[in-house]
């Protein structure tokens, strides 16, 4: 069974440009998370999706943002990168029908801000 | 609001040796879930050993058994025999359940766990 793909694995930026993360669950998971993993600060949640939808939003700012298609797959959205954007975007799933239920995670992109 | 807070930023352990990492929250829900994360240098987050909150046995997963007392909202990890491999950054992570509506699913900042040989 293939785990939770995530691409491309390092994202090089400047500042005010736009970067896409992508995300393919693993099948048969109909929920996708997304978290930011930033040096000493854990992993802070940015985004939950589930069947197209966003569920479940973290505190970040508009310019966060993303979706859900059809297979499930999902993009992350950074747009008007900042310096502080720099960290490793973490993408996990599960499948939402029962709470006990782990997340299992990618690799994760490494978003570089220069 | 629900907090996570792993007050061990960093532990050492000798090979074969036991260590518990410790892990509270802070919650108004009565029913929910708590996780042990393990992600490795190679970055991939792995589940280490999950505890419903409903059910007073601990839960324990070969060497990986936790201590989960309701009342204080505590939830260690004890490690026993440690290996090389479970060298490692440790999250603990709390999950309303269902019913609560809510699907939060929050995580603390980490422990770092040195295994010296």
């Amino acid at each position: 069974e293939a785990g939770v793909t995530q691409s491309p694995t390092h994202l090089i930026k400047t500042r005010g440009q736009q970067a896409t993360l992508r995300c393919s669950p693993i099948s048969g998971h109909t929920s996708v998370y997304w978290y930011q993993q930033a040096l000493g600060l854990g992993l802070q949640f940015l985004l939950w999706y589930d069947e197209g939808e966003e569920r479940n939003r973290g505190n970040f700012p508009p310019r966060f943002s993303g979706r859900q298609f059809p297979n499930y797959s999902s993009e992350l959205n950074v747009n008007a990168l900042e310096l502080e954007d720099s960290a490793l975007y973490l993408c996990a799933s599960s499948w939402v029908g029962w709470s006990n239920q782990p997340q299992h995670f990618g690799d994760g992109t490494r978003l570089s801000i220069l | 609001a629900q907090t996570v807070t792993q007050s061990q930023p960093e532990m050492s352990v000798q090979e074969a040796e036991t260590v518990t990492l410790s892990c509270t929250y802070d919650t108004s829900e009565s029913d929910y879930y708590l996780f042990w994360y393990k992600q490795p240098p190679s970055r991939q987050m792995i589940l280490v050993i999950r505890q419903e909150a409903y059910k007073q046995q601990n839960a324990t997963e070969n060497r990986f058994s936790v201590n989960f007392q309701k009342a204080a909202k505590s939830f260690s990890l004890k490690i026993s025999d440690s290996q090389l491999g479970d060298a490692a950054m440790y999250f603990c992570a709390y999950r309303s359940t269902r019913t609560s509506g809510t699907y939060k699913y929050i995580f603390g900042t980490g422990t770092r766990l040195k295994v010296l040989a």
